[in-house]
């Protein structure tokens, strides 16, 4: 299975830029996808094919990358994306999620 | 307005079963594959299983293979999830997602029911 490795968490303060990296044990193309899950909730698309910005998302939230490395950006981050974030590919079968970075704010 | 709305969770004990329903509206539910992930108790997010639009093409991680089977009723809108013999490591909240027929992602997801396998 592809494994996808994420840190497991960061702490920024609101209006810092902060990256969100990804990466992958084999190529997966441009076919990664990113996902936002705040407490308690359940999780929402944020960016999908490494780059492109899902319809509603803020365009603070950015995407970049392909083949095994890759990033998502927020900038400047908000007291409101408190949050646990999900690389996820769907190149390689089966499809796998990284572990989840944590997201607090300071 | 896309909804996923899960039912059918609760406590099961080891080796008994279990079935999930997910009713869809604000969509062509016929016109979507849908799939089930789980996430166990502070655990991260976990792909189950897939549904191609007519039903006909199913695909499962091996760790449920032979034990869960999805399928789905376009009539009624509806995706279900079979579960039998449990076991205390399918202990999960299952999500049920709508998958893209661009690059199989899932761009909506259900609030979630949870699974509790334990005697």
């Amino acid at each position: 299975d592809t494994v996808l490795t994420q840190s497991p968490a960061l702490a920024v303060s609101p209006g810092e830029r902060v990256t969100i990296s990804c990466r992958a044990s084999e190529s997966v193309s441009t076919l990664m996808h990113w996902y936002q899950q705040k407490p308690g909730q359940q999780p929402t698309l944020l960016i999908y094919l490494a780059s492109n910005l899902e319809s509603g998302v803020p365009a603070r939230f950015s995407g970049s990358g392909s083949g095994t490395d890759f990033t998502l950006t927020i900038d400047p981050v908000e007291a409101d994306d408190t949050a646990t974030y999900y690389c996820q590919q769907s190149w390689n079968d089966p499809w796998t999620f990284g572990g989840g970075t944590k997201l607090e704010l300071k | 307005e896309v909804q996923l709305v899960e039912s059918g969770g609760g406590l099961v004990q080891p080796g008994r079963s279990m079935k999930l329903s997910c009713a869809a509206s604000g969509f062509t539910f016929s016109s979507f594959p849908m799939a089930w992930v789980r996430q166990a108790p502070t655990k991260g997010l976990e792909w189950v299983a897939t549904i191609s639009t007519s039903g006909g093409s199913t695909y499962y991680r091996d760790s449920v293979k032979g034990r869960f089977t999805i399928s789905r009723d376009n009539a009624k809108s509806t995706l279900y999830l079979q579960m039998n013999s449990l076991r205390s490591e399918d202990t999960a909240t299952y999500y049920c997602t709508r998958v893209t027929t661009v690059a199989d992602y899932f761009d909506y997801w259900g609030q979630g029911v949870m699974v509790t396998v334990s005697s």
